[in-house]
């Protein structure tokens, strides 16, 4: 256990329903990244955060992805309209400064 | 555009076995490597790299950089079957801290 804690663990939906996860990160990093990552792929960056600030979000996949951190602390990312190739693990990770990432448990989504 | 690029994909091996897995890497602005492990969960992390030539290490595991020739390698000694697992190398760039992913070598360790 990292100290970043991810929910749900997993999400199963219709294909056009909505869905939002939550990450919490380690209390004193300020800085949140979140990861997709389908089977047999490394992880691919989406976005990231540094404190509240949303300092990159051009690799979000499609306008369908957004991503908020409103305090500074948990961060959303919701995807709409959900789609079939969305199924896919979602990794969120955080760290401070300069140290190294450390990644939550991820939220494994099925839409059928 | 930033690459990396891990071999082998995968890898199957008898338990006791030594095993070296490669990364390589083009990308701009280079900041560190890293070294993750991956079984059915999130990534856990394994070392980081930002100076050539020194050996970091851990337990059977070791690693060690080359920003010369741009890349890394993994070693593994006396192999046992907790160490199967997806070995993910990630390179950090400097200019927004993103890690750029390599696609994982599967190793399998028969006992």
């Amino acid at each position: 256990d990292t100290g970043v804690s991810q929910d749900p663990r997993h999400k199963i939906t219709k294909r056009g329903q909505n869905v939002t996860f939550r990450c919490d990160p380690i209390s004193e990093h300020n800085r949140l990244y979140w990861y997709r990552q389908t089977l047999g792929q490394g992880p691919e960056f989406l976005t990231y955060f540094q404190n509240e600030a949303q300092l990159e979000k051009s690799r979000l996949l499609s306008d369908r992805f957004s991503a908020e951190r409103p305090k500074g602390s948990f961060s959303t990312l919701e995807i709409q309209r959900t789609e079939q190739g969305d199924s896919a693990m979602y990794l969120c990770a955080s760290r401070e400064g300069g140290e190294t990432q450390y990644f939550g448990p991820g939220t494994r989504l099925l839409v059928l | 555009e930033d690459k990396v690029v891990q071999s082998p994909l995968s890898l199957v091996v008898h338990e006791g076995d030594t095993v070296t897995l490669n990364c390589s890497y083009e990308v701009t602005n280079f900041r560190s490597l890293l070294w993750y492990k991956q079984e059915k969960k999130a990534p856990t992390f394994l070392f980081m790299l930002t100076s050539s030539g020194i050996e970091k290490k851990s337990g059977r595991l070791s690693s060690i950089l080359d920003k010369k020739e741009l890349f890394s390698i993994l070693n593994i000694t006396a192999t046992q079957t907790g160490d199967s697992a997806v070995y993910l190398c990630a390179v950090e760039a400097d200019s927004n801290y993103q890690l750029i992913w390599g696609a994982g070598t599967k190793l399998i360790i028969k006992p």
